[in-house]
């Protein structure tokens, strides 16, 4: 069964920092895989998404990941991180045969004047 | 394009009562999907609809159950409610059932149970 794991359920940066969110995922062949921002009271927001192709991948908000199968990591980044990124942070993979999102546990992240 | 929407946002219901819960996708998408999100066990998948037909299911008790109509809209039916069923219920929607096909979500329905 396909895992996916976030390291750290909770991450401070001060604003303008670097913000790294872990991702690791336990797959035999690559998935598909997905970074959501969660805001209070509301549903899942697209950040980014790697299907095939380039392994850096760009995405909304000036985020990034970069897909390294050898790890199989999918680390998130953002150089310089602003007050509206507080929110929670989900990892998820779809195999692709089944068809359903496998979550990370999510990681909350704050932002620090 | 509008977005999904989820109907109702908010409900309270007691141990022992059924729910429906509503989901619309967004125009043109066929396959959707729905999440149980809670503090305890994260984002969990209940189960995924297209054409009108469950592809996928979760792991999740019988007393959990969906549909979905022609027009692609979609319900999801709790019965015999348990505290443990509190929840915020998410739906999903996509284009098709690839994986490389992104899950549009909606803002979701909060689930309080008494």
């Amino acid at each position: 069964a396909q895992s996916v794991t976030q390291l750290g359920s909770h991450v401070s940066v001060s604003e303008g920092a670097l913000v790294l969110l872990r991702c690791n995922y336990s797959s035999s062949v690559p998935p598909y895989l997905f970074w959501y921002v969660q805001y209070p009271n509301q549903g899942l927001q697209l950040l980014l998404k790697y299907t095939t192709g380039a392994t850096l991948v760009k995405g909304i908000n000036g985020f990034e990941a970069e897909f390294k199968k050898s790890e199989t990591s999918f680390h998130l980044t953002k150089p310089s991180a602003h007050m509206s990124d507080a929110a929670e942070y989900f990892c998820a993979a779809d195999s692709g045969s089944a068809r359903q999102l496998t979550f990370g546990s999510g990681t909350q992240l704050t932002v620090l004047p | 394009k509008a977005g999904v929407t989820q109907t109702p946002r908010y409900l309270i219901k007691t141990r022992g009562q059924q729910v429906t819960l509503s989901c619309s996708p967004i125009s043109g998408h066929r396959s959707v999907s729905w999440y149980q999100q809670t503090p305890g066990q994260g984002l969990q998948f209940l189960f995924e609809y297209f054409s009108e037909t469950q592809r996928n299911k979760g792991n999740f008790p019988g007393r959990f159950s969906g549909r979905q109509f022609s027009n692609s809209r979609s319900e999801m039916n709790v019965s015999t409610l348990e505290l443990g069923d509190s929840a915020l219920y998410l739906c999903a929607s996509s284009l098709g059932r690839g994986g490389n096909n992104e899950q549009f979500f909606g803002p979701g329905t909060r689930l309080t149970v008494l």
